[in-house]
């Protein structure tokens, strides 16, 4: 069964380095999307992406991050200059509207600012 | 903005008992999924619900879908220790899902 790939599965970085983290969507899928999920929060949308543009963003989503898709499988979310409270999980989702309402997700990466 | 709150945060139960965890939001939903997440782990997609008042089963999981679109529950019966995770009820914006609060559900053999 296809599934949704994400690398690294654990990050740790300094405060104000950049970080990439990486995900591999379904194949067929169109729509690609970013969540974060501090420790013991709710999970919360950052961004989606579709057609080689960002459809929508939340108010997390600042400056500081910035997505791509670089090649034909790889989305990638970027963040410029991290602070402590950048560390969370962050997992990678896609679908394809045409095919249903299903979201699948990656395993997460688990970013720890230090 | 739109908002989805679970309720009850938390439930410990015991193995045998039925429970039932609620979602809900003043918004419409074109669709809602229920997940569950394991600590350390991605959500995975249990079932996803479209239509008002629609009711699906998944073996001893019963999902519904509130009649105005705008609210979901999630049954389970006879709950077993292997249920224990996080459930997560999620709607569908535009180009976004909005994600509940979570329901952390604990059942003890």
């Amino acid at each position: 069964e296809p599934e949704v790939t994400q690398t690294p599965s654990h990050q740790v970085t300094q405060m104000g380095q950049e970080v990439i983290l990486r995900c591999v969507p379904i194949s067929n899928h169109l729509y690609f999307y970013w969540y974060r999920q501090i420790l013991g929060q709710k999970v919360e949308f950052l961004v989606s992406f579709y057609n080689n543009e960002i459809s929508e963003k939340s108010e997390i989503f600042d400056d500081q991050f910035s997505v791509e898709r670089p090649d034909g499988s790889n989305f990638t979310l970027k963040i410029r200059s991290t602070k402590l409270e950048d560390s969370a999980m962050y997992f990678c989702a896609s679908n394809d509207p045409g095919q249903g309402y299903e979201q699948y997700f990656g395993p997460g990466t688990r970013l720890t600012v230090t | 903005t739109q908002l989805l709150e679970q309720s009850p945060q938390f439930l410990s139960i015991q193995e045998g008992e039925n429970l039932t965890v609620y979602c809900n939001s003043s918004s419409v939903f074109s669709s809602l999924q229920w997940y569950r997440q394991e600590p350390g782990e991605g959500p995975v997609l249990l079932v996803t619900v479209v239509t008002g008042g629609e009711v699906k089963k998944l073996k001893r999981l019963t999902f519904q879908f509130g009649d105005a679109r705008k609210d979901s529950s999630l049954h389970i019966t006879a709950a077993q220790p292997g249920d224990t995770g996080l459930y997560l009820c999620a709607g569908a914006g535009t180009y976004k899902y909005i994600f509940g609060t979570g329901t952390r559900l604990k059942v003890l053999a």
